[in-house]
């Protein structure tokens, strides 16, 4: 089954608008939430991410928010640039053990792209 | 500094030979993980190792073993290569596991095709 889905595999907006990307958990388990941002031909790399025990984090133009009831994340940009075209992947952390760690669940990734 | 470090950057095989995929961070990281990226999937995790000597299977480890001799490599090994193993595979590390203040730092990803 699907713990992490993002049901929009594209988004595109304007430069200097906002871009909201989604995602949605059914774990109950996950106590950590991540965004990735990959560019074709490179690694994911990690951009901000929210404890389970917050409902907001802001770094700069991204801002995720967690509502823990409707198990909902999203992530804003504000202002969007068209360097930020790129897949976006949400991602979910749940302690498996004390001795086997953690795991981290992706979901499907959405394409962003910021037009001029 | 080089981060994470996967060769090679492209393979092909035929179906049943085997290979290596290689993987090395040196960053001293503890947690080292592979992730294979299919389109529509987003990444699964294949295997992980919280340290080294230690390793364990993630949603996808069948037709893959790992190692984890080391703190710095963690090689995969694919025994009998079959098509559907044709996928982008990414190793990442952090430093402790994936919980706060330890966000996972990903390879440039190796890309392999089973004909």
């Amino acid at each position: 089954d699907q713990q992490v889905k993002q049901n929009s595999p594209s988004l595109s907006v304007q430069e200097g608008r906002i871009s909201i990307l989604n995602c949605d958990y059914t774990n109950s388990m996950f106590d950590y939430f991540l965004w990735y941002k990959k560019y074709p031909a490179e690694g994911p790399t990690f951009l901000i991410s929210i404890s389970s025990i917050k409902d907001k984090n802001e770094d700069g133009r991204f801002t995720v928010f967690l509502n823990k009831s409707a198990k909902h994340l999203s992530l804003h940009i504000v202002p969007s640039q068209p360097g930020d075209s790129a897949v976006y992947f949400c991602a979910a952390s749940a302690k498996i053990g004390e001795t086997s760690g953690s795991r981290l669940t992706f979901g499907e990734g959405t394409q962003l792209t910021v037009n001029p | 500094n080089a981060g994470v470090t996967q060769t090679p950057k492209f393979q092909v095989l035929k179906t049943g030979q085997s290979m290596t995929l290689q993987c090395a961070q040196d960053m001293n990281h503890e947690y080292m993980s592979w992730y294979r990226q299919d389109p529509g999937m987003g990444l699964r995790l294949i295997h992980y190792s919280v340290g080294a000597g230690i390793t364990d299977q993630g949603e996808v480890p069948n037709g893959y073993n790992v190692s984890r001799s080391t703190t710095e490599d963690f090689p995969l090994r694919l025994l009998s290569a079959a098509p559907s193993q044709t996928s982008v595979y990414f190793c990442a590390s952090s430093y402790s596991g994936t919980g706060v203040n330890s966000p996972l730092h990903f390879g440039n990803g190796t890309r392999l095709t089973v004909t």
